[in-house]
This record gives C-alpha cells, structure tokens and sequence, in this order.
C-alpha cells in the first residue's frame, strides 16, 4: 500500500513570492504521483502529474513539481504566486503496476495575501 | 471541455434514511469511482467500478455502500441506512483506462442528521 504525507497544512504567503509544497510518500512498489488543486466550493482539479520519464513536470498556472525517487518527494513549486492560487492542494499517489485507488495526501491550504 | 457531473450537490437526509448520489462521468470512460472527505480529513477512495462490477474497493465500503451503473450515462453511490459519520463530502471520478488520469466532479456534500 502507498501512503502520502503533506508536512504543511498551511502555508500563508505574500503575492509574487514563491512557495513550495511538500509531498513525501512511501511505497514498495513504482508509483504515480499527482497534485490536484480544490478551489473553495469547487471539485479537485489536476494540476500536474508524473507518470514516466523526465523528473520535473509541469502543470497549469505555472506550477511545476519535481519527482525525487531517493528522497521519496514531490514537491510542488511555483515562482510567482497570485492571489487566486489561493486554495487546498492535494498529493496523490497510486500503483504503477496494479490497483485504481488514488491515496491523497491531508491537503495543504495555500493563503496568498497582498 | 468534458466533466464529471454531479448531483445534488447537497443533500440532507435522517439518520436511517437511504441516499442515492448521482454522477455522470465523462462519455468516453470506461472507469468510475467514489472518494469521500470527511470534513477536515483527506479524501479517501471508496470503490472503482468497470465493466459492470466493482474492480476494488476499500475497507469503508461495507455492505452500507452500493453501487451501480443503472443506464449508459449514469453512476450512483446508494447508502442503505445512513449514519452520522456518513457526512462528507462524495466525489465522483473516471477515467478512460485504468492508467489514465481520474477527472473529478464537484462533490456532493452529504449531511446526515
């Protein structure tokens, strides 16, 4: 079974600073990863995922994450943040080789204030 | 763009009660799920579904939770006799194969009282 930890719950930061979210996971076998964004009041939407290949993906708005298999991580970055980034952001780990379950992360609250 | 309909999207019901929560997913899929989040928790998956017939589902699946793919569009979590716990927060997913990204809809928020 693969499991996901979000370190930050909360992470409150100024506009056009740059953040970074922490993903860290656990599984015996290969995996994919995935980072889903909620708005407030919406569904989970993806952001980026890394199925194969190269270790750095990028997604939508900007963000872009890093697959690191020795340190078992995911951070999610962006560089500049806007207001409207503003939301919860998911990790997701599942199998490569079997099962359908998506395992997500306890979310992460990005604040971006003026 | 194509997406996960959900409906309703809040539903209050009595404790014993039974709900039905509605999904269509997108026209292509072939693969469906249920996730649920628990205010304040994560969201947890509930069971996959393919071909007719569950492919997985998790220990929260107990014999409470059904599911079912009535017609060609439709997708829908029955829930027999609802507790307290119950309430959260349903997602609906697809996804083309079963390797392939998982489109979520917009949840329906489900309340128990």
């Amino acid at each position: 079974a693969q499991s996901v930890t979000q370190l930050d719950s909360q992470v409150p930061v100024f506009e056009e600073a740059p953040v970074e979210l922490r993903c860290n996971y656990s599984s015996s076998v290969s995996v994919y990863l995935f980072w889903y964004v909620q708005y407030p009041n919406q569904g989970l939407q993806l952001l980026l995922k890394y199925l194969s290949g190269s270790t750095l993906v990028k997604g939508i708005n900007g963000f872009e994450a890093e697959f690191n298999k020795s340190q078992t991580s995911f951070h999610l970055r962006k560089p500049s943040v806007h207001i409207s980034d503003t939301a919860e952001y998911f990790c997701a780990v599942r199998s490569a080789n079997s099962g359908y379950a998506l395992n997500f992360g306890k979310g992460t609250s990005l604040l971006v204030t003026p | 763009e194509p997406e996960v309909t959900q409906t309703p999207s809040h539903q209050v019901t009595q404790m014993g009660q039974e709900v039905i929560l509605r999904c269509v997913p997108i026209s292509n899929h072939l693969y469906f799920y249920w996730y649920r989040q628990i205010l304040g928790q994560k969201v947890e998956f509930l069971v996959s579904f393919y071909n007719n017939e569950i492919s997985e589902k998790s220990e929260i699946f107990d014999d409470q939770f059904s599911v079912e793919r009535p017609d060609g569009s439709n997708f829908t979590l029955k829930i027999r006799s609802t507790k307290l716990e119950d309430s959260a927060m349903y997602f609906c997913a697809s996804s083309e194969v079963s390797t392939s990204i998982q489109y979520f809809g917009a949840g329906t928020r489900l309340s128990v009282l």
